[in-house]
């Protein structure tokens, strides 16, 4: 399968904590998404990293990206109940322009 | 204003019936997907047109049609539908190779 892997599969912790998620995929990309997505909803785009970018910030998100690894990571920092979702990493391989999903990982932060 | 819409939200229908999903997106972009995510939350990619044509289309059985009337168009018939095909069904738009907008999704219910 090309689908990507996402680690952990659920993270649970308390508001203000910082919150890691990993993704590992198997092709060569062009770029690297994540995305999130809120319960029954549909899914946000978080921020893109391109092949031959390493880091990335966008607010409280911060993303890098090792290609040498096929890794990703996303943190997001200082964390609100409001991040409760579940979150997606996203592969965009060289050709044909499409994305390849992880697993995704179920985000709960408590109040 | 809704970036990318869908109709219906909800569909639910017997076996062997004929449905069909609308997506049109006003952001002027040239490329559009469909995506299916299933129980257990896997998302995976079924079909991308590019201005109008098929790009993609991930060996999804031909049960399943995509049409494309215009650039801002991508629908999806679906014939004979099958307990297996309850899911629910993401249109997105993007320009190639950047991020992708979802609509809201169609969760699709066969009885």
């Amino acid at each position: 399968s090309q689908q990507g892997e996402e680690d952990p599969q659920a993270l649970s912790i308390q508001e203000g904590e910082n919150a890691t998620m990993n993704c590992s995929y198997k092709t060569s990309i062009n770029n690297l998404q994540w995305y999130r997505q809120n319960s029954g909803r549909g899914l946000v785009h978080l921020i893109l990293i391109r092949s031959n970018e390493r880091e990335k910030h966008s607010g409280r998100l911060r993303v890098t990206l090792d290609t040498s690894k096929k890794s990703s990571s996303l943190l997001i920092t200082a964390s609100r109940a409001a991040d409760t979702a579940s979150y997606f990493c996203a592969t965009a391989p060289l050709d044909p322009d499409k994305l390849i999903f992880g697993t995704g990982t179920r985000l709960q932060v408590f109040p | 204003d809704t970036a990318v819409s869908q109709t219906p939200k909800y569909l639910v229908t017997q076996m062997g019936n004929d449905k069909s999903i609308k997506c049109e997106q006003n952001l002027g972009h040239d490329t559009m997907y469909w995506y299916k995510q299933d129980s257990k939350k896997f998302l995976k990619i079924m079909f991308s047109y590019n201005n109008k044509e098929l790009i993609i289309n991930e060996t999804v059985p031909n049960r399943f049609s995509p049409k494309s009337p215009d650039k801002a168009h991508l629908n999806l018939h679906i014939n004979s539908l099958e307990l297996g095909d309850s899911a629910v069904y993401f249109c997105a738009s993007s320009q190639r190779l950047n991020e992708q907008f979802f609509g809201p999704g169609t969760r699709l219910t066969v009885l």
